[in-house]
């Protein structure tokens, strides 16, 4: 049963563009949601969170936008430079110490 | 910021031996570390929650007799991988979080182990 889910596993945009990434969720006792950047053979890192009392959070080029009704949030980033490209993945999390993980979308950024 | 490092960053061995992976903060105190592993293309999956002084909790299909964890202190704990077999071969993952709380967690860097 994957709670959270990425559905796009891989994403090319051209640097300077505007990368959206997407994330749906189906369980409504999550409140607190996150972002990871991961590179191959290294750890996550933190990017950006959202509570699920806000809709929007900004941190420079990273925008975070929740829908609770939709059970959806999108991590934008703007302007998309080459060292962006990773792998990307939302979790999130509830009344536990547990972090749920999506299964990650690959963003390109090309030249 | 906060800093958490793994040692080794990568270790091969034979089928039958046990694999010891340690997880260190190193700028903060961490009441609660976690352990994830992480399969080809596929998630991060928790496998436990280590609590310093307390025994850890296994997620639901971990064997807590094949990986064992200690948290002896608050700045370290450990993963061992007890009698390993080639489909433990992994990348290993975990993570602190620090006695303010709070749901952020500091990643390590990770621990790929193959198992011939």
């Amino acid at each position: 049963d994957q709670q959270v889910k990425q559905n796009s596993p891989s994403l090319s945009v051209q640097e300077g563009r505007i990368s959206i990434l997407n994330c749906d969720y189906t369980n409504s006792m999550f409140d607190y949601f996150l972002w990871y950047k991961k590179y191959p053979a290294e750890g996550p890192t933190f990017l950006i969170s959202i509570s699920s009392i806000k809709d929007k959070n900004e941190d420079g080029r990273f925008t975070v936008f929740l829908n609770k009704s939709a059970k959806h949030l999108s991590l934008h980033i703007v302007p998309s430079q080459p060292g962006d490209s990773a792998v990307y993945f939302c979790a999130a999390t509830g009344n536990t110490d547990k972090l749920i993980f999506g299964t990650g979308t690959r963003l390109q950024v090309f030249p | 910021g906060a800093v958490v490092s793994q040692h080794p960053s990568r270790v091969i061995c034979k089928s039958g031996t046990s694999v010891k992976i340690e997880c260190r903060s190193l700028d903060f105190q961490a009441t609660t570390m976690f352990w994830y592993r992480q399969f080809p293309k596929q998630s991060l999956m928790l496998m436990a929650t280590s609590n310093e002084g307390s025994k850890a909790t296994y997620e639901q299909g971990v064997e807590k007799d094949k990986f064992l964890i200690n948290h002896a202190s608050l700045t370290l704990s450990t993963l061992t991988v007890t009698s390993a077999h080639p489909e433990d071969s992994s990348f290993y993952i975990c993570s602190a979080r620090g006695a303010s709380g709070g749901d952020e967690q500091f990643f390590g860097p990770g621990t790929r182990l193959t198992v011939l």
